[in-house]
């Protein structure tokens, strides 16, 4: 069974660091393309960043670009985001989720609930 | 960036009833158009890849069409566990970029 668990420190103030872990399990983590997309309350989802399966490649959402880190550590199975001088705006549940190949999203984890609140 | 946009927003039908949801891409993406349902405080469940496959494990009455930038999400005959929230996403090109939903509830 494949199994996507997100864990990490959810409160920060403006201008705070978090960083969420995402374990991977059930699956070939090194050769899986793997993302963050959140979701605001109330909102739609959005993507937020992407790793590549041979960790050569990078990408950011243009709102988080430059503050968040996405990296990944294939021996653990596990995948990070870094978020740097958050905003009350990135208040959002994230999802990690696996990218199968031409396959869409097909495994999301449960979600966690980050908050940015003075 | 590819903006994705669905209709309609909302929709109120019947069990029983046909649905579809349609989805716009604002450039070609091929077919590369994947469709997820979401209900509430739940992670978004894959429901059909590249705009026509069906993801394994759901049910047969869900079916996709499309390409190029007009695609398309039937559901043959609604049932009482389809009420949630649908979005298109394409997987064309990065940053990848999901519709704003549509919300099918009860009449």
């Amino acid at each position: 069974e494949v199994q996507l668990v997100e864990s990490g420190r959810t409160l920060a103030q403006p201008g705070g660091s978090l960083r969420l872990s995402c374990a991977a399990s059930g699956l070939t983590f090194s050769n899986s393309w793997m993302h963050w997309v959140r979701q605001a309350p109330g909102r739609g989802l959005v993507w937020v960043s992407r790793f590549n399966s041979d960790g050569s490649v990078t990408n950011y959402a243009d709102s988080v670009k430059g503050r968040f880190t996405i990296s990944r550590d294939n021996a653990k199975n596990t995948l990070y985001l870094q978020m740097n001088s958050l905003r009350a705006e990135d208040t959002a549940v994230y999802y990690c989720v696996r990218e199968g190949a031409g396959r869409g999203m097909d495994y999301w984890g449960q979600g966690t609930l980050v908050t940015v609140s003075s | 960036d590819i903006q994705m946009t669905q209709s309609p927003s909302s929709l109120s039908a019947s069990v029983g009833d046909r649905v579809t949801i349609t989805c716009r891409a604002s450039q070609s993406i091929s077919s590369y158009l994947n469709w997820y349902q979401e209900k509430p405080g739940k992670a978004p469940n894959l429901l059909i890849y590249t705009a026509s496959s069906l993801q394994s494990g759901v049910p047969s009455r869900f079916s996709g069409s499309g390409s190029g930038t007009d695609f398309t999400l039937t559901i043959s005959s609604l049932q009482a566990e389809d009420f949630a929230t649908y979005y298109c996403q394409q997987s064309y090109t990065t940053p990848r970029t999901f519709g704003q939903g549509t919300k099918v509830e009860i009449k």
